[in-house]
């Protein structure tokens, strides 16, 4: 069973500019969650995509956007960077109806200059 | 309120202590709850999930929900140096997306 897989591992980019992060999900995963965890803070809820659909989102702006693929793979895309997005991202797969037991990938590292 | 609360810490326990980390939560996240074990640099790994009053134990590992006083607990039995990390409580309000919305996390230590 292949596990959630993301990248790049780390990422340095200037304030203003755009970023794309690939997250592939954890073998038969139909559903993706992307968090934000700052240092020294929990992880915190950006959106959930599931079959290719929008299925809830945290308190980001609309600057946070994301895809899935059918393959359920999905992309988190930032525009604007700004210094306050840096951070770890994280990418959860999950199957509904297990419990809703969510399984993160190892994290994108974005730095923001 | 927020909903999610754990103690920051840090804790810090003797090798082969019983750890207790402990979670309150609000109305808003009432469901099923989940911990964490996040090592320094790491992502979070999922190591326990618990739906129902009661216990749930798992290894070292014991859960423990009480949705009267909106309280989860994580014990570590006979803690490992190598049981030192971040524990991250985290709960979901069911619904239609499962969000999980977590606490800020608990710096553990077990010393030698």
């Amino acid at each position: 069973e292949t596990g959630v897989t993301q990248s790049p591992t780390h990422l340095i980019k200037t304030r203003g500019q755009q970023v794309t992060l690939r997250c592939s999900s954890q073998s038969g995963h139909n559903t993706v969650s992307w968090y934000q965890q700052a240092l020294g803070q929990g992880p915190q809820f950006i959106f959930q995509y599931y079959r290719e659909e929008e299925n809830g989102r945290g308190n980001f702006p609309p600057r946070f956007s994301g895809l899935q693929f059918p393959n359920y793979s999905s992309e988190l895309n930032v525009n604007a960077l700004e210094l306050d997005d840096s951070a770890l991202y994280l990418c959860a797969s999950s199957l509904p109806g297990q419990g809703n037991e969510q399984y993160f990938g190892p994290g994108t590292r974005l730095t923001v200059t | 309120q927020k909903e999610v609360e754990q103690n920051s810490g840090p804790l810090s326990v003797p090798e082969g202590a019983i750890a207790s980390l402990n979670c309150t939560y609000s109305d808003r996240v009432s469901q099923s709850f989940f911990w964490y074990r996040q090592y320094s640099g790491k992502s979070p790994e999922l190591i326990m999930s618990i739906y129902s009053n009661g216990d749930k134990e798992d290894g070292r590992f014991t859960a423990q929900l009480n949705k009267a006083s909106q309280y989860v607990s994580l014990l570590i039995r006979d803690s490992q140096p190598s049981d030192s990390a971040t524990y991250l409580c985290a709960g979901h309000s069911g619904g239609s997306n499962y969000k999980l919305t977590f606490g800020k996390g608990t710096l553990l230590t077990v010393n030698p």
